[in-house]
């Protein structure tokens, strides 16, 4: 079955900096690649998604990358924000729309010091 | 915008009693529903997937039958968690999938004493 890996389990910056979390897959059918927000106790926030067939995407701040050949993916932030800090979580599916299952990374702690 | 509904916030049950928790589409059909189980500072780990009228599907290592899944219409879906002990203690999350994605709940504290 899909194995997300996320990487780094923690990051700290400063306001302002740029925050980068990177993901790797191991499907090679997984074609849907969406980013969460998730604070605590609070339910996940979808922030940014990507599809297989593009390369890039962005959001005003927010941009996510694709590898498929590489398999990973990788969120960017820029401008980081006090209020950004939170938990974030990759994760992947496979082809076949939303009836299939979202496989989660082991998630992200950024924290955006002021 | 879609809402998934999900009751209750929390709860605090006894060791071996059970619990039941719901999650329901409020202004569109859900014809597939996630459960998640997220412990403290970690992941969103699927338990199962439900479709309406069929069995739901269980992960590797989830117990059917500690865990029953029901999802007898389009917009109700709901998690028992039979004789629940205190390692059950954990945030419940549902998931509807539509056609643009998908739409979690608002997740279910359980503490189990």
């Amino acid at each position: 079955g899909e194995n997300v890996e996320q990487h780094p389990s923690t990051l700290s910056v400063q306001e302002g900096d740029s925050a980068v979390i990177k993901c790797t897959y191991s499907d090679s059918a997984s074609n849907y690649f969406p980013w969460y927000k998730q604070e605590l106790g609070k339910r996940p926030q979808l922030i940014i998604d990507i599809r297989s067939n593009v390369g890039e995407k962005k959001d005003q701040r927010i941009a996510v990358t694709l590898n498929k050949t590489a398999k990973h993916f990788s969120l960017h932030i820029t401008e980081t924000q006090p209020e950004d800090s939170a938990v974030y979580f990759c994760a992947a599916r496979r082809g076949g729309g939303a009836t299939n299952k979202l496989i989660f990374g082991t998630g992200t702690l950024l924290a955006v010091q002021p | 915008g879609a809402v998934v509904s999900q009751h209750p916030s929390w709860v605090i049950c006894k060791s071996g009693t059970s619990v039941k928790i719901e999650c329901r589409s409020l202004d569109f059909q859900a014809t597939t529903m996630f459960w998640y189980r997220q412990f403290p500072k970690q992941s969103l780990m699927l338990m199962a997937t439900s479709n309406e009228g069929s069995k739901a599907t269980y992960e590797q290592g989830v117990e059917k039958d500690k865990f029953l899944i029901n999802h007898a219409s389009l917009t109700l879906s709901t998690l028992t968690v039979t004789s629940a002990h205190p390692e059950d203690s954990s945030f419940y999350i549902c998931s509807a999938s539509r056609e643009t994605g998908y739409t979690f709940g608002s997740g279910t504290r359980l503490t189990v004493v």
